[in-house]
């Protein structure tokens, strides 16, 4: 089976840099992706690790660690368009952790 | 750019009602999943295909059925909807390569009455 863990809810200043994390057990694993999600939309595609270490896009940044069984989700220099939930995933059976609600403040 | 389109954005059934959720995806994918979202418990996955015909059971399959007669095409059925399957339900598909991300339909939300 699977079990992936991330925390509910963040709040983060606009300007700044917010680490999201994830943890996962389990007993397949062909890599992980990261999705942002706005209200009331479809989930977008952020990242995906194969490998251990940091993968960067802009200001998106996503870290994995196999042997430990963690990732994170570096966002920097916060705009208020990134509050959202970001959604963990494994790709095994791709499934996924409830989703970090993430608020920027001004 | 990859399309997977859900036929119905909003959909309202009574209790009872054998319900038809469509989803068609134009990337020759082989791979299709059906999901359902809930506040507090984010995306379940009910059921996903790795090819026509073929059909797997996720993590919450009870009170549902799939069908996959084409390629590009993957149902998810309602045999007798209740009011506990009123949720979004997500669709999606994805290459066999690895690198490649899921995509994802634009979802319906699903009242059941």
């Amino acid at each position: 089976g699977q079990n992936i863990d991330q925390p509910t809810e963040m709040t983060a200043t606009e300007g700044a840099i917010v680490q999201i994390n994830c943890t996962y057990q389990t007993s397949g694993f062909n890599g992980l992706f990261w999705y942002q999600q706005h209200a009331g939309e479809a989930p977008t595609f952020l990242s995906y690790n194969v490998l251990d270490g940091l993968e960067e896009k802009g200001r998106f940044s996503s870290f994995l660690s196999r042997s430990k069984g963690y990732s994170y989700l570096l966002l920097k220099e916060l705009q208020m368009k990134d509050s959202a939930s970001y959604l963990c995933g494994i790709r095994d059976k791709l499934t996924f952790g409830t989703g970090t609600r993430l608020a920027v403040r001004p | 750019d990859v399309k997977v389109t859900q036929s119905s954005r909003y959909l309202v059934k009574r209790t009872g009602e054998k319900v038809f959720l469509e989803c068609v995806q134009d990337m020759d994918h082989e791979n299709m999943f059906w999901y359902r979202q809930d506040p507090g418990l984010g995306l379940r996955l009910i059921y996903f295909s790795y090819d026509v015909k073929m059909k797997e059971k996720g993590d919450i399959p009870e009170g549902y059925s799939v069908s996959r007669e084409k390629k590009e095409r993957f149902s998810l059925i309602l045999e007798s909807a209740s009011t506990n399957q009123t949720s979004m339900y997500l669709c999606a598909s994805i290459e066999v390569l690895y690198n490649s991300p899921l995509h994802f339909g634009n979802g319906t939300r699903l009242t059941v009455t």
